[in-house]
């Protein structure tokens, strides 16, 4: 069982905008700002698309957004494209135990 | 330009041991903290271990602990995970990765992982 809860499946048709949620905990998505978001292609290695709950990584569209509100994180893509079809994953410090740990993954279809 | 290549994975049985590889190029190890994550087949990302850009702290997964190892060849660029005592809940795709920062947790660049299959 992952530390972080996500959601196991979302979707959306093309254009319209989608939220991804992460739970957490005081100890970990509520206690520090190290948040990311990663998205993984079949086959593919993950990327990064968020981190410190909201900044994007160079060349990452401003379709993707990110917020978190005490122990919940989120993740937005907005204008949904067939490309994003993908798992994400949220992420998070921890401190203890297992420092960072991951969520189950969500897997977003584009109708 | 950053690039991160894996090996050393392969076919193990239950007790044994691998040294996966992970040469890096286009940055310093002395600049970034590195991570090692897993990924079981059709399962969740799982984060493995994690070295300090010194090299002074090096952390580990619970499920983990007291079985892997990390150590880093600094003139060759190369981390190194030391897999020791292996069971079956092992077996996964294992990548490097590199932090944003020093120890953000931020994966910013990735390999493209190396395959290790315990099995009787």
């Amino acid at each position: 069982q992952s530390a972080l809860a996500q959601p196991p499946s979302a979707s959306g048709s093309p254009g319209q905008s989608v939220t991804i949620s992460c739970i957490g905990s005081s100890t970990d998505v509520g206690a520090y700002n190290y948040v990311s978001w990663y998205q993984q292609s079949p086959g593919k290695a993950p990327k990064l698309i968020i981190y410190e709950v909201y900044k994007r990584p160079s060349g990452v569209p401003d379709r993707f957004s990110g917020s978190k509100s005490g122990s919940a994180a989120s993740l937005t893509v907005s204008g949904l494209q067939g490309e994003d079809e993908a798992d994400y994953y949220c992420s998070a410090y921890a401190a203890s135990g297992d420092i960072w740990v991951f969520g189950g993954g969500t897997r977003l279809t584009v109708l | 330009q950053v690039h991160l290549v894996e090996s050393g994975g392969g076919a193990v049985q239950p007790g044994g041991s691998l040294r996966l590889s992970c040469e890096v190029s286009g940055f310093k190890f002395t600049d970034y903290g590195m991570h090692w994550v897993r990924q079981a087949p059709n399962r969740a990302l799982q984060w493995v271990a994690f070295m300090k850009y010194d090299g002074t702290g090096k952390f580990f997964a619970d499920s983990v602990t007291g079985r892997f190892t990390m150590s880093r060849d600094q003139p060759k660029n190369i981390l190194y995970l030391h897999l020791n005592s292996l069971t079956v809940e092992d077996t996964a795709m294992y990548y490097c990765a590199k932090d944003l920062f020093y120890a953000s947790g931020a994966l910013g660049d990735w390999g493209q992982g190396t395959l290790v299959t315990v099995s009787s």
